[in-house]
């Protein structure tokens, strides 16, 4: 069965650092999103991606943040100057169009210290 | 404005009781409903979705929801639960619109208990 793959599973970086989220989209989906969950809170949509730009983004998402597909198959969520407050859970996701289910990956854990 | 409720917070539950897990939402437009499963740990699993036709639509794990449009309601039952069920589950709507993004709600911890 087809899957969203994400990596690392886990990446512990310094604050102030610049990190960069990879994501491996199931392959025919064409709607890309990147999702945050802080700790014991709920999932907060961050960006929608499709047709190569930014289709929709939350508050969230400032000029700290920045998304690219660099390839035909790779989707990057890149943190410059990581914050304490950075540190979550993050969940890419992709589906094949509005009205369909949004298939998750594992989630990479960012914690920064 | 569009917002997604789960107003239980924790449902503690006894194993091979009935559980059901409540899920509003506020929307003028047309919506497409969801339930997630997040296991300690592990990422988002889809149990069961509303998209269109049937309002009572079936999920995996034995799990089934009911679409009610004029409560605004999604909730979500089991008929019988098992320990395995105990993990956090979450209501997510996509409000239509061109990106299909997802509106969380904050989340229900089911505690099975022997």
């Amino acid at each position: 069965e087809p899957e969203v793959t994400q990596t690392p599973s886990h990446q512990v970086t310094q604050m102030g650092q610049e990190v960069i989220l990879r994501c491996v989209p199931i392959s025919n989906h064409l709607y890309f999103y990147w999702y945050r969950q802080i700790l014991g809170q709920k999932v907060e949509f961050l960006v929608s991606f499709y047709n190569n730009e930014i289709s929709e983004k939350s508050e969230i998402f400032d000029d700290q943040f920045s998304v690219e597909r660099p390839d035909g198959s790779n989707f990057t969520l890149k943190i410059r100057s990581t914050k304490l407050e950075d540190s979550a859970m993050y969940f890419c996701a992709s589906s094949t169009g509005p009205g369909t289910e949004a298939f998750f990956g594992q989630g990479t854990r960012l914690t920064v210290v | 404005a569009q917002s997604v409720t789960q107003l239980d917070s924790q449902v503690p539950v006894f194993e091979e009781a009935p559980v059901e897990l409540r899920c509003n939402y506020s929307s003028s437009v047309s919506v497409y409903l969801f339930w997630y499963v997040q296991y300690p740990n592990q990422g988002l699993q889809l149990l069961l979705k509303y998209l269109s036709g049937s309002t009572l639509v079936k999920g995996i794990n034995g799990f089934e929801a009911e679409f009610n449009k004029s409560q605004t309601s999604f909730h979500l039952r089991k008929p019988s639960v098992h320990i395995s069920d105990t993990a956090e589950y979450f209501c997510a709507v996509s409000f239509g619109g061109a990106t299909n993004k997802l509106i969380f709600g904050t989340g229900t911890l089911l505690a099975v208990q022997p």
